[in-house]
């Protein structure tokens, strides 16, 4: 099994519907959660960090987090075509392994006009 | 403010020549690490600074890897006698405290594009 779990998609949505990202990991010790959004060429940028069960909103983004299931997920409302990119999660494992952050492969979501 | 550097942004190499890849972290961030990026790949963590410390240097893949942080500012990722597997997109990020903080968000720079022909 996979610490972390994408699916790899393509997920295809049309412009101003729902995308919903799902990530699930093997660690029940990871505490915090992060998703990154990765353009195609360029490098991960951090769109959402959450570290306590239930949702998050920041603007169109909305993180869940379910750590009794080991999932997380990502939900993008009114997708807009600059939203197409892969979009990465990220757990961090508890204290006792340093800080580094273990990633998924990845969900490539592509927002159709 | 000025986010992560890294230089240079590409790199080709002969099998055999030996690269030194730069990161120049956010300005105060403690921490720093290194991911090494594969096509099609999430990042996979090669190690990690805290300060002047390498705390982990779990992920290096071989020998040929090494790193240093001597002044805890600036980083150096150094690959001896590369190897064509060796070719990825090599990645740094920052975060502001200790890495082992939950809190800590780490922020990418744009990476080096290692071609190892």
């Amino acid at each position: 099994q996979k610490e972390v779990e994408q699916n790899s998609g393509p997920l295809s949505v049309p412009e101003g519907a729902i995308a919903s990202l799902n990530c699930t990991y093997s660690d029940r010790g990871s505490q915090s959660f992060f998703w990154y959004r990765q353009y195609s060429g360029k490098s991960p940028e951090l769109i959402m960090s959450i570290y306590s069960n239930g949702d998050k909103e920041d603007g169109r983004f909305t993180a869940q987090l379910n750590k009794a299931s080991q999932y997380v997920s990502l939900l993008i409302r009114d997708s807009q075509p600059s939203d197409s990119a892969t979009y990465l999660c990220a757990p961090l494992p508890p204290d006792n392994q340093g800080g580094k952050l273990i990633f998924g492969q990845g969900t490539e979501l592509s927002v159709k006009p | 403010g000025a986010g992560v550097s890294q230089s240079p942004r590409y790199k080709v190499a002969k099998r055999g020549q030996d690269v030194a890849l730069r990161c120049d972290p956010i300005s105060g961030h403690v921490s720093l690490f290194w991911y090494q990026q594969a096509l099609g790949q999430g990042p996979e963590f090669l190690t990690y600074f805290q300060n002047e410390a390498q705390l982990d240097k779990s992920g290096l893949p071989s020998d040929r890897f090494f790193a240093e942080r001597p002044e805890g500012s600036v980083s150096t990722l150094k690959i001896q006698r590369t190897q064509q597997e060796d070719s990825a997109v090599y990645l740094c990020a920052s975060s502001l405290g200790a890495g082992t903080s939950g809190y800590n968000e780490q922020f990418f720079g744009p990476g080096t594009r290692l071609t190892v022909l």
